[in-house]
């Protein structure tokens, strides 16, 4: 089955700088990949997806990347925020009927003002 | 337009009891999947209704089970608690008929604790 490996587990960056996740997938099939956000006793809220049928996609500060080739995506925070501090995931999924997501292990962020 | 709502917040069990867990999906969505969650991880797919059927499981054994009801509500069923099964449990409701990836929409979770 699908294998998704998350890096950093661990991330702290400065208010007004970047911060990049990076994950890792081994089936080649899948073709979706989300990315969640998720604070302190709360929801796992989607941020930003993309499809593998685009390499890259962006909505305001936050950017993905993606190299199907060697299957790995990333996400891009820019003027990191405090508000941006949380547990960020990444998922992939495959086509097929049930399209269930797997996964990665999580990046704790924290912006430190 | 209510998101998905998940009952109870929190629950205490002890070992070998069972649990029902319940999930109400966002409006306009027919599809239910379920999530545990352990401490520090990240979610686990543990199988997923659609049309009142389980359309595919993950690697759990069979103590976990689930249903759909003809309102596309869920419930989750462990039977035979085990001290492992503490865990916070999602439930995510997506549209599940379209031919691409339908984006999934997490509910709070119920924190099962089992001592």
């Amino acid at each position: 089955g699908e294998n998704v490996e998350q890096h950093p587990s661990t991330l702290s960056v400065q208010e007004g700088d970047s911060a990049v996740i990076k994950c890792t997938y081994s089936d080649s099939a899948s073709n979706y990949f989300p990315w969640y956000k998720q604070e302190l006793g709360k929801r796992p809220q989607l941020i930003i997806d993309i499809r593998s049928n685009v390499g890259e996609k962006k909505d305001q500060r936050i950017a993905v990347t993606l190299n199907k080739t060697a299957k790995h995506f990333s996400l891009h925070i820019t003027e990191t925020q405090p508000e941006d501090s949380a547990v960020y995931f990444c998922a992939a999924s495959r086509p097929g009927s049930a399209r269930q997501l797997t996964f990665g292990s999580g990046t704790q962020l924290t912006v430190l003002p | 337009d209510a998101g998905v709502t998940q009952s109870p917040t929190h629950l205490i069990k002890t070992r070998g009891q069972q649990v029902t867990l319940r999930c109400s999906p966002k409006s306009g969505h027919d599809t239910v999947s379920w999530y545990q969650q352990a401490l520090g991880q990240g979610p686990q797919f543990i199988f997923q209704y659609y049309e009142e059927e389980e359309r595919q499981r993950g690697n759990f054994p069979d103590r976990f089970s689930g249903h759909q009801f003809p309102n596309y509500s869920s419930e989750l069923n462990v039977n035979a608690l085990l001290l492992g099964d503490s865990a916070l449990y999602l439930c995510a409701s997506s549209w599940g008929q379209g031919v691409i990836q339908e984006t999934q929409y997490f509910g709070p979770g119920t924190r099962l604790l089992v001592l």
